[in-house]
């Protein structure tokens, strides 16, 4: 079973600011199979990014993910209101399928 | 327009038997895999298992294998979720959520089930 760590558990951050959130994996996730969800208190998750890189649809262009190998990052250029929630991770290379324990973005 | 709507929120007592559903509406049921994940209270996402409902094929979690079952009806566009004896350990939010046709991102996602096991 592929583990995947993200870090930081906990960011306190501004509006307006970047941030990059951090997913490392326990082996290597070939082929980029490789997704990012965002969890709002009360809602289930949705689809930010899958392929390491490629946004869902409707997703802003303020998001983006990047990373190879064992190492993955998901940045938001510009925060927005909108935008603190809880951020998972998720392999899709080999089952059983893996999620992150999730960054939570809280407003400072 | 893609939509999975799952049952409503349940409670019910340890050793009870459960099923809860996933309704699939705006695109070909049988052609994509349904996932089912927990999310207990306060914590993460756990992927349970995924059918493809087209024929019925299922792959389970080594942690869910022999637990729970998952189970499909075609004609009906609903795939199913099922507990022969519940335990206060399964109380959580379940989400039902649609495979990518070709990959394992789960693209779309029901409104989740609550269910909460207490004597």
């Amino acid at each position: 079973e592929i583990v995947l760590t993200q870090s930081p558990g906990t960011l306190s951050l501004s509006p307006g600011e970047r941030v990059t959130l951090s997913c490392r994996a326990s082996r290597s996730v070939l082929s980029s199979y490789l997704a990012w969800y965002q969890q709002k208190p009360g809602q289930a998750p949705r689809l930010l990014i899958f392929g390491t890189s490629s946004r869902a649809t409707g997703i802003p262009d303020r998001f983006s993910g990047s990373g190879s190998g064992t190492d993955f990052t998901l940045t938001i250029s510009r925060l927005e209101p909108e935008d603190f929630a809880v951020y998972f991770c998720q392999q899709y290379v080999s089952l059983p399928y893996t999620f992150g324990q999730g960054t939570k973005l809280e407003i400072k | 327009e893609v939509q999975l709507v799952q049952s409503g929120a349940e409670v019910k007592k340890p050793e009870e038997s459960l099923k809860i559903s996933c309704k699939g509406s705006g695109y070909t049921f049988t052609n994509y895999w349904i996932g089912w994940l927990r999310q207990m209270p306060g914590k993460g996402l756990e992927w349970m298992g995924t059918i493809y409902p087209g024929d019925s094929d299922s792959r389970y979690s080594p942690s869910f294998q022999g637990q729970v079952t998952i189970s499909a009806d075609k004609s009906i566009n609903t795939a199913y979720l099922q507990w022969s004896s519940l335990k206060a350990s399964d109380t959580a939010m379940y989400y039902c959520a649609r495979r990518g046709e070709t990959t394992g991102k789960f693209d779309y996602w029901g409104q989740g089930t609550l269910v909460t096991v207490s004597s």
